[in-house]
């Protein structure tokens, strides 16, 4: 496609209830990551694929949560039993090789 | 222990001037290091990479200086517009890898 799309926009969910995050990467971009940011925080990274290869899974804050991409495109960031603190915009992007990432506008997640 | 820092406090400058904002980093020895631009609600949006052997890149009304000595990334905006009041992100790759690890950022607000 023309860009990262992201799906769903907004979540809100309840605590301890299991959440699906979906992104679709531009076509071809080798690269897919996951990030975090709080409100008025940096980017925190979460999770890396890289073609093939093992995914780089050193930012996942605990073990509630977990992606995977499938055929080397779609990924879904799946988090089990939210809690409050989980509430953040979770941002995917992708790049080809080395090139400058491309965002999707994010998934603004609200665990009340 | 390892940081990335930028100015956390908004930056105000005149239109027509050029605005500097600063990246420095601690005990990363980065191969690459990116900045990107982020208006509220969006994800951020790339805008300049530069490879440690690259003392400087330019794009437009854009420059990026990088000093591996000075552990600093230094980005102008010249002839500063309204338009370009946002929040200015620097990312770093650690590792050479395709993987970036990003700044808080620095607001920037440019006066009409």
């Amino acid at each position: 496609g023309a860009g990262v799309s992201q799906s769903p926009s907004n979540k809100v969910t309840e605590k301890g209830k299991d959440v699906e995050l979906r992104c679709d990467p531009i076509s071809g971009h080798t690269a897919l990551y996951w990030y975090r940011q709080s409100l008025g925080q940096g980017l925190e990274f979460l999770i890396y694929f890289q073609g093939n290869s093992a995914p780089d899974k050193s930012g996942l804050p605990s073990d509630r949560f977990s992606a995977e991409r499938t055929g080397g495109s779609v990924s879904t960031l799946t988090i089990q039993r939210t809690q409050q603190e989980d509430s953040a915009v979770y941002l995917c992007a992708s790049s080809y090789m080395g090139d400058g990432y491309t965002f999707g506008s994010g998934t603004r997640l609200t665990v009340v | 222990s390892q940081k990335i820092e930028q100015n956390s406090e908004a930056l105000n400058i005149q239109e027509g001037k050029t605005a500097t904002l600063t990246c420095n980093y601690t005990n990363y020895s980065p191969a690459y290091l990116q900045w990107y631009r982020q208006d509220p609600g969006r994800g951020p949006v790339f805008l300049l990479l530069i490879r440690e052997n690259e003392k400087e890149k330019r794009k437009e009304r854009l420059k990026v200086t990088f000093d591996t000595t000075l552990k600093q990334s230094l980005f102008h905006i010249t002839a500063s517009q309204p338009a370009d009041s946002a929040t200015y992100l620097c990312a770093l790759s650690p590792s050479g890898t395709y993987k970036y690890i990003f700044g808080t950022g620095t607001r920037l607000k440019v006066l009409a």
